[in-house]
């Protein structure tokens, strides 16, 4: 168990439809990030929140939007879903912003599924 | 930019035998590199990282790496494989702290008894 959590874990949607997903980081982490891990994409970055400000962006599309919030959770907003945004999505969390020093450490994943 | 690439989708061995998985980075800057293992339904967990230093790096569950500047490669092993190491692996690259870091697409690995 890597202490973070993340809500849901599975997930069933149409097309058009909008879901959120939640993440907790551990206990004393800063930063939250942000992955999309799909069949075809492989595992993309998407965006990273360090203290609830925006730190680093990624793949992340126009339809999708992220926070973080002043108890540190995370959540990432996807709206007029399409049938390609069917993945795993991951949530990871960080001590500081420097993910080269600091080791991320990933919750077990939102699974997506758009029909 | 960075890229990586992992040469074999899937890597099949035997229980006791050792384990290579190749990954080889492209970056414009000096690059950090890494190595993720992921298990069945779970999420990823680091390996083994190099920034600077030693190029020889060693990881978690007897797994190492080796910086080859020259080849622009990031290989992993294990001298001997066990039926836990079962899992698929991911090697990433950036280009320093402030960039993001970029996935292969992934080897798994399966450990034959």
């Amino acid at each position: 168990d890597s202490g973070v959590t993340q809500t849901p874990k599975h997930l069933i949607t149409a097309t058009g439809q909008r879901v959120t997903l939640r993440c907790s980081p551990r206990s004393g982490d800063l930063s939250v990030y942000w992955y999309q891990q799909s069949l075809d994409q492989g595992l993309q970055f998407l965006i990273q929140y360090y203290n609830g400000e925006e730190r680093a962006k990624g793949n992340i599309l126009e339809r999708f939007s992220a926070q973080q919030f002043p108890d540190l959770h995370s959540e990432l907003n996807l709206s007029s879903l399409e049938l390609g945004d069917s993945a795993l999505y991951f949530c990871a969390s960080s001590v500081g912003s420097d993910y080269s020093y600091n080791e991320q450490f990933f919750g077990p994943g939102t699974r997506l599924t758009v029909l | 930019a960075q890229s990586v690439t992992q040469l074999g989708s899937h890597v099949s061995v035997s229980e006791g035998a050792l384990v290579l998985l190749r990954c080889n980075y492209s970056s414009s800057v000096p690059p950090y590199l890494f190595w993720y293992v992921q298990y069945p339904n779970q999420g990823l967990q680091l390996l083994l990282k190099y920034t600077t230093g030693a190029t020889l790096v060693k990881g978690i569950n007897g797994f190492e790496a080796e910086f080859k500047k020259s080849e622009t490669s990031f290989h992993l092993t294990k001298p001997s494989a066990h039926m836990s190491d079962a899992a698929e692996y991911f090697c990433a690259v950036s280009g320093g702290s402030n960039y993001k870091l970029t996935f292969g697409k992934g080897t798994l690995l399966t450990v034959n008894p």
